[in-house]
């Protein structure tokens, strides 16, 4: 199958880092995408990977191992407005559509 | 740009009523995805274009189900007849062609209820 498995949700302080993690099937790996999703609102794109390694856009970092089928989304200087689900997204072979995961709610608390 | 532009952005219907859902992607984009998420089963591809043409409708749940893209700048996604299961929030997203740099963007999303 084509299984994406990440945390049901998470609890961080203003200001700490959290790491979200996301592992999936290897056979195939084509592409892995963050999202961030707001309650009501629609997902917005956060990061692409396809190579190992760390992609870091200010704030926000995005790791992938494709041996270990692992990828994880870091997140520093965490803020309130950082509250939200954080879908990871796979593709695998030749497709052109990514396999949504079942997406990780993050809290931020004072 | 206005991004990906969806309507209605509220629906509610009764069963057995048809209902369709419009979607207007980013111009120049060549591909366009309709998602369906529920609490349940999260984020779906019910079906994806590439240049107006279906590619794959594996994910479309039933004959009740048909999309069309009768030009690149509009898509619509039918039910029909529609059903209290059918309740959930369908997403229309669209992306250029040979790049993942910049993801996917979607609409607003349109809000179905089925009672």
């Amino acid at each position: 199958g084509q299984n994406i498995d990440q945390p049901t949700e998470m609890t961080a302080t203003e200001g700490a880092i959290v790491q979200i993690n996301c592992t999936y099937q290897t056979s195939g790996f084509n592409g892995l995408f963050w999202y961030q999703q707001h309650a009501g609102e629609a997902p917005t794109f956060l990061s692409y990977n396809v190579l190992d390694g760390l992609e870091e856009k200010g704030r926000f970092s995005s790791f992938l191992s494709r041996s270990k089928g692992y990828s994880y989304l870091l997140l520093k200087e965490l803020q309130m407005k950082d509250s939200a689900s954080y879908l990871c997204a796979v593709r695998w072979w030749n497709g052109q559509n990514f396999v949504f995961g079942p997406g990780t709610r993050l809290s931020v608390l004072p | 740009d206005a991004g990906v532009i969806q309507s209605p952005r509220h629906e509610v219907t009764e069963m057995g009523q048809e209902v369709t859902l419009r979607c207007k992607p980013i111009s120049g984009h060549d591909y366009l995805f309709w998602y369906r998420q529920t609490m349940m089963r999260g984020l779906e591809l019910l079906i994806y274009f590439n240049n107006n043409v279906p590619i794959d409708d594996s994910g479309m749940p039933e004959d009740r189900f048909s999309a069309k893209m009768p030009n690149a700048s509009f898509s619509t996604l039918k039910i029909q007849p529609s059903e209290p299961r059918d309740s959930a929030v369908y997403f229309c997203a669209s992306s250029p062609q040979g790049t993942d740099v910049y993801g996917y963007t979607f609409g607003s999303g349109t809000r179905l209820t089925v009672v």
